[in-house]
Protein backbone atom coordinates (compact mmCIF):
# COMPACT_ATOMS: atom_id res chain seq x y z
CA UNK A 1 0.00 0.00 0.00
CA UNK A 2 1.16 3.46 -0.73
CA UNK A 3 2.07 5.82 2.71
CA UNK A 4 1.13 9.45 2.27
CA UNK A 5 3.50 11.69 4.85
CA UNK A 6 2.31 15.25 5.33
CA UNK A 7 4.92 17.91 6.78
CA UNK A 8 4.48 20.07 9.04
CA UNK A 9 1.61 18.77 11.31
CA UNK A 10 1.01 22.36 11.57
CA UNK A 11 1.99 25.96 10.84
CA UNK A 12 1.49 29.15 12.04
CA UNK A 13 1.83 31.84 8.85
CA UNK A 14 1.24 36.00 9.14
CA UNK A 15 -1.64 37.46 6.96
CA UNK A 16 -0.07 37.91 3.31
CA UNK A 17 2.93 35.61 3.93
CA UNK A 18 3.83 32.34 2.24
CA UNK A 19 2.25 28.80 3.67
CA UNK A 20 4.10 25.34 2.48
CA UNK A 21 2.58 21.97 3.15
CA UNK A 22 4.51 18.98 1.67
CA UNK A 23 3.65 15.70 1.07
CA UNK A 24 5.55 12.18 0.52
CA UNK A 25 4.80 9.02 -0.72
CA UNK A 26 6.08 5.73 -0.34
CA UNK A 27 6.35 4.92 -4.40
CA UNK A 28 5.90 7.28 -6.79
CA UNK A 29 2.37 7.95 -8.47
CA UNK A 30 3.52 9.37 -11.42
CA UNK A 31 1.62 6.95 -13.87
CA UNK A 32 4.23 6.70 -17.40
CA UNK A 33 1.23 6.19 -19.50
CA UNK A 34 -0.10 9.65 -19.16
CA UNK A 35 2.83 11.91 -17.90
CA UNK A 36 0.24 12.54 -14.55
CA UNK A 37 0.58 12.71 -10.89
CA UNK A 38 -2.14 11.24 -9.17
CA UNK A 39 -2.66 13.73 -6.27
CA UNK A 40 -5.19 15.46 -4.71
CA UNK A 41 -4.54 18.47 -2.25
CA UNK A 42 -8.08 19.24 0.16
CA UNK A 43 -8.79 21.87 2.36
CA UNK A 44 -11.11 21.26 5.30
CA UNK A 45 -13.07 24.19 7.33
CA UNK A 46 -14.27 22.99 10.86
CA UNK A 47 -17.51 21.61 10.65
CA UNK A 48 -17.65 21.45 6.57
CA UNK A 49 -16.41 17.90 3.79
CA UNK A 50 -13.04 18.23 2.33
CA UNK A 51 -12.88 20.60 -0.46
CA UNK A 52 -10.54 19.61 -3.22
CA UNK A 53 -8.39 22.44 -4.62
CA UNK A 54 -5.81 21.05 -6.11
CA UNK A 55 -5.95 17.87 -8.77
CA UNK A 56 -2.92 16.02 -10.95
CA UNK A 57 -0.65 17.45 -8.35
CA UNK A 58 -0.74 20.81 -10.03
CA UNK A 59 -4.04 21.95 -11.25
CA UNK A 60 -6.22 24.03 -9.32
CA UNK A 61 -9.92 23.19 -9.29
CA UNK A 62 -12.74 25.70 -10.54
CA UNK A 63 -13.18 28.90 -8.39
CA UNK A 64 -10.26 28.22 -5.94
CA UNK A 65 -8.05 31.44 -5.84
CA UNK A 66 -4.88 31.60 -7.26
CA UNK A 67 -2.84 31.56 -4.48
CA UNK A 68 -3.25 28.36 -4.19
CA UNK A 69 -0.61 26.38 -6.17
CA UNK A 70 0.49 22.63 -6.09
CA UNK A 71 3.74 21.69 -7.28
CA UNK A 72 5.91 17.87 -7.85
CA UNK A 73 6.40 15.01 -9.29
CA UNK A 74 6.90 11.16 -8.66
CA UNK A 75 7.01 10.70 -4.80
CA UNK A 76 7.58 14.36 -3.24
CA UNK A 77 4.59 17.12 -3.62
CA UNK A 78 4.02 20.69 -2.49
CA UNK A 79 1.30 22.89 -1.82
CA UNK A 80 1.99 26.73 -1.48
CA UNK A 81 -0.21 29.40 -0.50
CA UNK A 82 1.00 32.39 -1.47
CA UNK A 83 -0.67 35.20 0.61
CA UNK A 84 -2.04 33.81 3.60
CA UNK A 85 -5.65 35.03 4.01
CA UNK A 86 -7.92 34.83 7.18
CA UNK A 87 -10.14 32.51 5.27
CA UNK A 88 -7.37 29.95 4.45
CA UNK A 89 -7.49 28.76 8.13
CA UNK A 90 -8.14 25.05 7.84
CA UNK A 91 -6.43 21.81 7.53
CA UNK A 92 -5.08 20.81 4.39
CA UNK A 93 -4.61 17.28 2.87
CA UNK A 94 -3.34 15.41 0.45
CA UNK A 95 -4.28 12.22 -1.30
CA UNK A 96 -3.12 9.51 -4.34
CA UNK A 97 -5.22 8.55 -6.43
CA UNK A 98 -2.88 6.02 -8.35
CA UNK A 99 -4.45 3.16 -6.49
CA UNK A 100 -6.09 1.71 -3.53
CA UNK A 101 -6.51 2.38 -0.70
CA UNK A 102 -6.55 5.90 -1.97
CA UNK A 103 -4.43 6.95 1.03
CA UNK A 104 -5.01 10.42 2.97
CA UNK A 105 -1.57 12.10 4.47
CA UNK A 106 -2.36 12.94 8.19
CA UNK A 107 -3.38 16.90 7.57
CA UNK A 108 -1.67 19.90 7.88
CA UNK A 109 -3.45 22.76 10.17
CA UNK A 110 -2.88 26.00 9.28
CA UNK A 111 -3.23 28.82 11.76
CA UNK A 112 -2.80 32.94 11.52
CA UNK A 113 0.82 33.86 13.50
CA UNK B 1 -25.98 21.78 -9.35
CA UNK B 2 -24.24 18.93 -7.97
CA UNK B 3 -25.72 17.34 -4.69
CA UNK B 4 -24.11 14.18 -2.90
CA UNK B 5 -26.70 13.89 0.71
CA UNK B 6 -25.94 10.92 2.56
CA UNK B 7 -28.36 9.88 5.62
CA UNK B 8 -29.21 6.60 7.44
CA UNK B 9 -26.47 7.58 10.50
CA UNK B 10 -26.93 6.79 14.04
CA UNK B 11 -26.50 5.68 17.48
CA UNK B 12 -26.11 1.63 17.58
CA UNK B 13 -24.56 -1.10 19.71
CA UNK B 14 -21.98 -2.83 18.91
CA UNK B 15 -22.01 -5.94 16.97
CA UNK B 16 -25.14 -4.34 14.69
CA UNK B 17 -25.57 -3.38 11.73
CA UNK B 18 -26.73 0.52 9.77
CA UNK B 19 -27.07 1.18 6.29
CA UNK B 20 -25.89 4.43 4.33
CA UNK B 21 -27.26 5.68 1.54
CA UNK B 22 -25.48 8.79 -0.04
CA UNK B 23 -28.91 10.19 -2.92
CA UNK B 24 -26.95 12.18 -6.10
CA UNK B 25 -28.31 15.19 -8.45
CA UNK B 26 -26.98 16.72 -11.04
CA UNK B 27 -24.00 14.94 -12.95
CA UNK B 28 -24.24 12.06 -14.57
CA UNK B 29 -24.35 9.29 -11.40
CA UNK B 30 -24.11 5.99 -13.47
CA UNK B 31 -20.80 7.35 -15.18
CA UNK B 32 -19.08 7.82 -11.95
CA UNK B 33 -17.18 5.68 -9.76
CA UNK B 34 -18.10 6.87 -6.12
CA UNK B 35 -16.02 6.41 -2.38
CA UNK B 36 -17.05 6.19 0.63
CA UNK B 37 -14.37 8.34 3.49
CA UNK B 38 -14.72 8.60 6.79
CA UNK B 39 -13.45 10.84 9.93
CA UNK B 40 -13.11 9.91 13.04
CA UNK B 41 -13.75 13.17 15.66
CA UNK B 42 -10.88 15.15 16.00
CA UNK B 43 -8.91 12.93 12.84
CA UNK B 44 -7.99 12.78 9.79
CA UNK B 45 -9.31 11.32 6.75
CA UNK B 46 -9.75 7.51 6.15
CA UNK B 47 -10.51 6.09 3.03
CA UNK B 48 -13.19 3.44 3.22
CA UNK B 49 -14.69 1.87 -0.31
CA UNK B 50 -14.96 2.49 -3.75
CA UNK B 51 -17.14 1.45 -6.46
CA UNK B 52 -16.84 1.76 -10.21
CA UNK B 53 -19.71 3.12 -12.56
CA UNK B 54 -21.29 0.30 -13.05
CA UNK B 55 -21.06 -1.66 -9.67
CA UNK B 56 -19.49 -4.59 -11.17
CA UNK B 57 -15.40 -3.59 -9.32
CA UNK B 58 -15.17 -2.86 -5.39
CA UNK B 59 -12.37 -2.22 -3.69
CA UNK B 60 -12.21 -1.53 0.64
CA UNK B 61 -10.09 -0.54 3.32
CA UNK B 62 -8.55 -3.05 5.78
CA UNK B 63 -10.12 -1.66 8.40
CA UNK B 64 -13.76 -2.57 7.23
CA UNK B 65 -12.69 -5.63 4.82
CA UNK B 66 -15.64 -8.35 5.06
CA UNK B 67 -17.62 -6.03 7.00
CA UNK B 68 -18.76 -3.33 5.26
CA UNK B 69 -20.66 -3.99 1.38
CA UNK B 70 -20.69 -0.94 -0.83
CA UNK B 71 -23.15 -1.16 -3.47
CA UNK B 72 -25.23 1.51 -5.77
CA UNK B 73 -28.65 1.93 -7.72
CA UNK B 74 -28.26 3.64 -11.06
CA UNK B 75 -31.92 3.77 -11.58
CA UNK B 76 -32.16 5.56 -8.53
CA UNK B 77 -28.97 7.58 -8.31
CA UNK B 78 -28.12 6.18 -4.76
CA UNK B 79 -25.21 4.70 -3.13
CA UNK B 80 -24.78 2.46 0.03
CA UNK B 81 -22.74 1.56 2.40
CA UNK B 82 -23.56 -1.85 4.36
CA UNK B 83 -22.29 -1.75 7.75
CA UNK B 84 -22.15 -4.82 9.78
CA UNK B 85 -20.94 -6.03 12.97
CA UNK B 86 -20.01 -2.56 13.97
CA UNK B 87 -17.29 -1.68 16.45
CA UNK B 88 -16.46 1.47 18.22
CA UNK B 89 -13.60 2.63 16.40
CA UNK B 90 -16.20 2.38 13.06
CA UNK B 91 -17.57 5.83 14.72
CA UNK B 92 -17.24 8.86 12.24
CA UNK B 93 -19.11 11.21 9.93
CA UNK B 94 -19.33 9.51 6.80
CA UNK B 95 -18.71 11.19 3.19
CA UNK B 96 -19.31 9.93 -0.43
CA UNK B 97 -17.28 11.43 -2.66
CA UNK B 98 -16.86 11.10 -6.66
CA UNK B 99 -13.87 9.64 -8.46
CA UNK B 100 -11.37 9.44 -9.63
CA UNK B 101 -10.34 13.11 -7.49
CA UNK B 102 -12.82 13.60 -5.16
CA UNK B 103 -14.36 16.40 -6.58
CA UNK B 104 -17.97 16.30 -5.25
CA UNK B 105 -18.29 15.50 -1.39
CA UNK B 106 -21.03 15.00 0.58
CA UNK B 107 -21.98 16.48 3.61
CA UNK B 108 -21.81 13.64 5.58
CA UNK B 109 -23.94 11.17 8.30
CA UNK B 110 -22.91 11.06 11.54
CA UNK B 111 -22.64 7.27 13.04
CA UNK B 112 -21.49 6.72 16.22
CA UNK B 113 -21.26 2.95 18.02
CA UNK B 114 -21.57 2.73 21.47
CA UNK B 115 -22.85 0.38 23.98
Amino acid sequence: DIVVTQSPDSLAVSLGERATINCKSSQSILYSSDNKNYLGWYQQKPGQPPKLLIYWASTRASGVPDRFSGSGSGTDFTLTISSLQAEDVAVYYCQQYYNTPRAFGQGTKVEIK
Amino acid sequence: QVQLVESGGGVVQPGRSLRLSCAASGFPFSTYGMHWVRQAPGKGLDWVAVISHDGTSKNYADSVKGRFTISRDNSKNTLYLQMNSLRPDDTAVYYCATDIYFYYWGQGTLVTVSS
